[in-house]
């Protein structure tokens, strides 16, 4: 069946650091990928997203490349800030209604 | 802005009641879910629903039911609470057709003593 695995936190920076979280999937077709992001006390919301291969998502800062080569969709940011403090979860749907998957989430925190 | 409303931000209930969680969206979304939230397990879906009156089972169903008998509204029903259904359950919704992915609301964090 299709999963992801994400890379597990938490993880640390300082404020302006390069962030990347990796994410791989697994899937039977060609799925759609996302970043959700999770601030403290609230639900997800959608980050980013790519529908196809070679397909940049792009969103606050944040971006991430679709492999299909690779099956990866790594979470990049160029200089994080406090505000970015949050859990992030890949997530991928395959057709349709198809329910999203989700990996087990990276907790990111960025100190000042 | 599309709505994703649940009714509870916390609740506390007791081994053996029956609780109902209520979810509510305001976009006319046909696809709705629920999921629970632990930590170092993420997210794992319990039940979903493409239209009114439809439902399906997702990867942990068991000790859940759900009610679907309008389209705006999903319950999500704990029919005997236990201690180890004590977690964050997140509702979320998405139009059929879209690829913009789901609105979720904010969770309802349940602790069964």
């Amino acid at each position: 069946g299709n999963s992801v695995t994400q890379m597990e936190g938490p993880v640390t920076l300082s404020e302006e650091a390069f962030l990347t979280i990796n994410c791989t999937y697994t899937a039977t077709g060609y799925p759609s990928l996302f970043w959700y992001v999770q601030y403290p006390g609230e639900g997800l919301q959608l980050l980013l997203k790519a529908t196809k291969a070679d397909d940049k998502g792009s969103n606050k800062g944040f971006e991430a490349t679709y492999r299909k080569e690779t099956t990866s969709f790594h979470l990049e940011k160029g200089s994080v800030q406090v505000s970015d403090s949050a859990v992030y979860f890949c997530a991928l749907s395959d057709l349709g209604n198809t329910p999203l998957v989700f990996g087990k989430g990276t907790r990111l925190s960025v100190i000042a | 802005d599309v709505k994703v409303t649940q009714s509870s931000r916390y609740l506390v209930k007791r081994t053996g009641e029956k609780v109902f969680l209520e979810c509510v969206q305001d976009m006319d979304h046909e696809n709705m879910f629920w999921y629970r939230q632990d930590p170092g397990l993420g997210l794992r879906l319990i039940y979903f629903s493409y239209d009114v009156k439809m439902k399906e089972k997702g990867d942990i169903p068991e000790g859940y039911s759900v009610s679907r008998e309008k389209k705006e509204r999903f319950s999500l029903i704990l029919e005997s609470a236990s201690t180890n259904q004590t977690s964050m359950y997140l509702c979320a919704s998405k139009w059929s057709t879209s690829d913009y992915g789901y609105t979720f609301g904010s969770g309802t964090r349940l602790t069964v003593v």
